[in-house]
Parts: C-alpha cells; structure tokens; sequence
C-alpha cells in the first residue's frame, strides 16, 4: 500500500513531441503528488506538484494529469526539448507528514 | 543561497571502517531526512528528522545512524559500512508545518563506495 509505481523506466523522444510518464498508487491516504526532476550528477528537484481536490495542473510546458478514481497521475511533457533529458521521479506524501514515497524513476532522453 | 550542503561529494572506504556524511541546510527547516537512491529502486528513505533531538527510522534504517543536535545539521553515520550500502546518498531539507506537501529541497548527493 505504501508503493508508487512508476512507468516507464526509460522514455526516448524526438524533440517537439510529447513525453509522458505514468504513476499509480494503493494508499488513499496520499494526499500531495509531486514529480521531481534530476539532471546527472545533480540532486532531485520539485518540478511541479499537485493535490488530489483538482483533476489536472498546468506549468509552461509541464503538465499533471491526476484521476482519483483509478489511483493514478501522469506527468506530460509538451513540446519536449534536449534540455529535458533528465530522471523524473514522481512520488506521494501523506497529509501530516513528510515522508515522500518515491516511485522508481523514468530516464527520458530527448533527441534532437 | 538558500541550499543544502552535502560532505563528502564522492567517497571510497573499506568494509567497517567507519563513516560521517555530514548535510547541512541554511533555510531555518524542521524537517531533515535521509534518502539512497539505487538503480531501478529509485529513492527510498533511511532516516528523517521533525525536528532537533527528534528523529525516526525511514524505509531502510538498517546500518545507518543519525543524530539532530542542531537544526541546521542532520548527518548520516555508517559504523561499520558494507558493500551493500554502496549507493548514491541525498540529504533533503523542507518545513514541517504539519499539513503535508511540502517541498523538499535536496543536496548535491554523495557516491559512496565500500569495498
């Protein structure tokens, strides 16, 4: 119930297209859904976030796409450019705490 | 500017030969906490602190140890290191205002490698 499972493990795309990364989860009790993006030799870093109360969230090019009923939130990636190319890492979070549950990753290259 | 300091970034030790991965964070954050990351298991958590004096066990506390004696430094102590625990380490840093969802913020991550 405390697994985030993430797919897939690596994603190559051709600059402009669109990336998509799947997550789903068992815990109802997660309440914060933030993706996480890491550049090699680099720590992970918020990239954007969202709450279970609203079904999708825009950054720029960044999107969250969440559905309650089946336990599951995506992460698309539009107009995908080479400065992309990172690990993503969703994860989930229990209201009242901190601890992130992280999902295992998704290598995305993006290919000029 | 508002970071988290790790130390050492790379380091290669022996089996037993104890450790100190010391983390630091200048953002006045109650929450500290400890993660490796490994290949195809993406990041799991070791230990974690709410606040000074006050830490818990993460996912995978087995072989490490931590202490909280000031809120800026939460470092992570390897007794008598393994080769398992050869892995990439992140010390991460957010509030802790009890509501949830708060941003981590993470360091700059130190490889650690035990022979």
């Amino acid at each position: 119930q405390q697994q985030v499972k993430q797919s897939p493990q690596s994603l190559i795309v051709q600059k402009g297209g669109i990336s998509i990364i799947n997550c789903a989860y068992e815990n109802t009790a997660f309440d914060y859904f933030p993706w996480y993006q890491q550049f090699p030799g680099k720590g992970p870093a918020l990239l954007i976030a969202i709450r279970p109360d609203v079904s999708e969230k825009k950054e720029g090019r960044f999107t969250i796409s969440f559905n309650k009923s089946a336990k599951q939130f995506s992460l698309h990636i539009m107009d995908s450019q080479p400065g992309d190319s990172a690990t993503y890492f969703c994860a989930a979070n229990r209201g009242a705490t901190n601890k992130l549950i992280f999902g295992t990753g998704t290598l995305l290259a993006v290919q000029p | 500017e508002a970071q988290v300091t790790q130390n050492p970034r790379y380091l290669i030790t022996v089996t037993g030969k104890k450790l100190t991965v010391t983390c630091s964070q200048n953002m006045n954050h109650e929450y500290m906490s400890w993660y490796r990351q490994d290949p195809g298991l993406g990041l799991r958590q070791i230990y974690y602190s709410m606040n000074v004096e006050v830490t818990d066990k993460g996912d995978v506390p087995e072989g490490y140890k931590v202490s909280r004696k000031e809120k800026r430094n939460f470092p992570l102590i390897l007794e008598s290191p393994s080769p398992n625990q050869t892995s990439l380490y992140f010390c991460a840093s957010s509030f802790a205002s009890g509501i949830g969802g708060n941003e981590q913020f993470f360091g700059p991550g130190t490889r650690l490698t035990v022979l």
